[in-house]
């Protein structure tokens, strides 16, 4: 079956660093997306990364290792505007996969 | 470039009417997804379109859900007749597959629909 796990909610304080995890285990794997969303709001992404290793983008890093259906998105220096729900995305195998979400972790910075 | 389209943003009906929900894809783009979002089960694929094409409707709830992509720049999913547990928001999302591409999703603002 098609599951991918990542916590319900987290709090964090302005300023600091907060990692948010994500498991999965997908019937194929073509890549994994990081996507955020704002209350009300469209998903809009991240980040995306298809080999193991660390993808750095500006305060945001993805991390992914595939021998262990693992992923984990950094934020760093967060500010008040990164309150907003985060989602873990599995892109299915085969050139056509659609991408398989998780329910979200829900991020609250808090000065 | 204008982003994807969706309409109407909010609607409201009673169980029992037929419910049309639409989308404008991203010009160029030859995927198009509709997903539904609600509280317990976060974002879920309903069906998706590959040129027009439907590819995949496994996660189309039922006979009451259908979806239509009659040309490369217009999609509706239409629900007849609408139940209360058809309660959330309908997102369309369009991208462009060519190899080596990320193949990301872009998404429309949402239709949230409230069943009473």
């Amino acid at each position: 079956g098609q599951n991918i796990d990542q916590p319900t909610e987290m709090t964090a304080t302005e300023g600091a660093i907060v990692q948010i995890n994500c498991t999965y285990q997908t019937s194929g794997f073509n890549g994994l997306f990081w996507y955020q969303q704002h209350a009300g709001e469209a998903p809009t992404f991240l980040s995306y990364n298809v080999l193991d290793g660390l993808e750095e983008k500006g305060r945001f890093s993805s991390f992914l290792s595939r021998s262990k259906g693992y992923s984990y998105l950094l934020l760093k220096e967060l500010q008040m505007k990164d309150s907003a729900s985060y989602l873990c995305a599995v892109k299915e195998g085969g050139s056509q996969g659609n991408l398989i979400f998780g329910k979200g972790t829900k991020l609250s910075v808090k000065p | 470039d204008a982003g994807v389209i969706q309409s109407p943003r909010h609607e409201v009906t009673e169980m029992g009417q037929e419910v049309t929900l639409r989308c404008k894809p991203i010009s160029g783009h030859d995927y198009l997804f509709w997903y539904r979002q609600t509280m317990m089960r976060g974002l879920e694929l309903l069906i998706y379109f590959n040129n027009n094409v439907p590819i995949d409707d496994s996660g189309m709830p039922e006979d009451r859900f259908s979806a239509k992509m009659p040309n490369a720049s217009f999609s509706t999913l239409k629900i007849q007749p609408s139940e209360p547990r058809d309660s959330a928001v309908y997102f369309c999302a369009s991208s462009l597959r060519v190899q080596g591409d990320t193949g990301e999703l872009f998404f429309g603002e949402g239709s949230r629909l409230t069943v009473l």
